[in-house]
């Protein structure tokens, strides 16, 4: 059990554009789910967590307006990139745990993203 | 300040034994987790500890020491498809995830 899926797996898109990366968990009910984005050969770096019902918690740095969380069941959360620009170009990561944010995290299998 | 210190890259051979450390110093301890992430992929869940001692699972084990703020992977019979990135987080105070910046574990044959 315990499966996260991320759509899609890969992205293109053309500067200016908004791009939508939904998270899924498949086989339980995530009450909390977690956007990180990675740069090659860096590790996670968090930018949003989000309880079921509620608006997320973005980190410090990390622009709302910019990277639209919504976490609207217990089964799907999506990150929509607003006017993506090309230093936006990463790999996203979900996550979800079954309870709250001291529970494990189970991980999406990212979504990596190119703004031309 | 919250900070996990683990080795950049280690080399082990086929069959061997690997222990990957990880200090750390965070604001508050509930545990500790190590993922494995393969290139281009996401982490995938190893192991999670909260108190001291080792926890085994199959050819992983891991260790925790709180009073020292240490903490070891060990992986044993170590296979090729092991080659990976093994990242230590510890969940501070505020139940927030302290990345480590991973190790790079090659394995040679």
């Amino acid at each position: 059990g315990a499966v996260v899926s991320q759509h899609p797996s890969w992205v293109i898109c053309k500067s200016g554009t908004s791009v939508k990366i939904e998270c899924r968990s498949l086989d339980f009910q995530a009450t909390t789910m977690f956007w990180y984005r990675q740069f090659p050969k860096q590790s996670l770096m968090l930018m949003a967590t989000s309880n079921e019902g509620s608006k997320a918690t973005y980190e410090q740095g990390v622009e709302k307006d910019k990277f639209l969380i919504n976490h609207a069941s217990l089964t799907l959360s999506t990150l929509t990139v607003t006017s993506a620009h090309p230093e936006d170009s990463s790999f996203y990561i979900c996550s979800a745990s079954r309870g709250r944010e001291w529970d494990t995290q189970y991980f999406g299998p990212g979504t990596r993203l190119t703004v031309l | 300040g919250q900070n996990i210190d683990q080795p950049t890259e280690m080399t082990a051979t086929e069959g061997a034994i690997v222990q990957i450390n990880c200090t750390y110093q965070t604001s508050g301890f509930n545990g500790l987790f190590w993922y494995q992430q393969h290139a281009g992929e996401a982490p995938t869940f190893l192991s999670y500890n909260v108190l001291d001692g080792l926890e085994e699972k199959g050819r992983f084990s891991s260790f925790l020491s709180r009073s020292k703020g240490y903490s070891y992977l060990l992986l044993k019979e170590l296979q090729m498809k092991d080659s990976a990135s093994y990242l230590c987080a510890t969940m501070d105070s505020n139940y927030q995830l302290i990345w480590g910046a991973g190790t790079k574990l090659i394995i040679k044959p």
